[in-house]
């Protein structure tokens, strides 16, 4: 396994495009994440799903966002009729669900999204 | 590589000195408290964490020291190495899976 891989890793667009970030985590962790991070900040959290379920939202994620897991592995999160505003890294991130391993999260390298 | 934070809290020490780096928490509810390193052009990486329920907890050249009472979690790298300047951030786990990152301090080692 080579880790949590994420596509692309650079992403430039114009404003009102839509764009699509793919995450493929670590193949026994059932456990998936999504969190952006803007320079000199942490990363913030987003979104999480246990398999294919998507148990919790942030309440910063507005509706031009959404993020899916069809089958429990690979995740994508979509933005719609993007801003400049939305110019961050996406950060996808993966763990298993319990046990001491369940505090640790993977992430991956992210998807740097600039829009012009 | 990228930067990671441009206007972070900074530590600057000598390599070969010991490196504490703090972070002060809100969430009287968390479970756990983690401590995560972020290189340029990388994501973050899990160095330790400690269950809240504890006070102190050592790794490898890392101890980490939480104090409860005043919400403060610390960070000791002992014999900081150059391939130790990173970004860190401290997070707490709440409600057993969502995990949120405080404000980062950037180290810098000095060779």
């Amino acid at each position: 396994d080579t880790g949590v891989s994420q596509d692309p890793r650079h992403k430039i667009t114009k404003r009102g495009q839509n764009v699509t970030f793919r995450c493929d985590p670590i193949s026994e962790h059932n456990r998936l994440y999504w969190y952006r991070q803007t320079l000199g900040q942490g990363p913030e959290f987003l979104t999480y799903f246990q398999n294919e379920a998507q148990l919790e939202k942030s309440r910063l994620l507005s509706d031009r966002f959404s993020a899916e897991r069809p089958k429990g592995s690979f995740s994508t999160l979509e933005i719609q009729r993007t801003e400049q505003g939305d110019s961050a890294m996406y950060l996808c991130a993966s763990s298993l669900e319990a046990g001491s391993g369940a505090n640790v999260l993977t992430f991956g390298a992210g998807s740097r999204l600039t829009v012009l | 590589g990228e930067s990671v934070g441009l206007h972070l809290p900074t530590l600057s020490v000598q390599e070969g000195d010991n490196s504490i780096i703090n972070c002060a928490y809100s969430n009287s509810a968390s479970d756990y408290f983690i401590w995560y390193k972020q290189e340029s052009g990388k994501g973050p990486q899990f160095i330790i964490d400690i269950r809240s329920n504890m006070d102190k907890r050592q790794g490898q050249r890392v101890t980490v020291l939480l104090n409860k009472t005043v919400k403060h979690l610390s960070l000791q790298i002992a014999a900081t190495q150059p391939g130790d300047s990173a970004v860190y951030f401290c997070a707490e786990r709440i409600r057993g899976f969502k995990t949120i990152f405080g404000a980062g301090t950037r180290l810098f080692v000095k060779a």
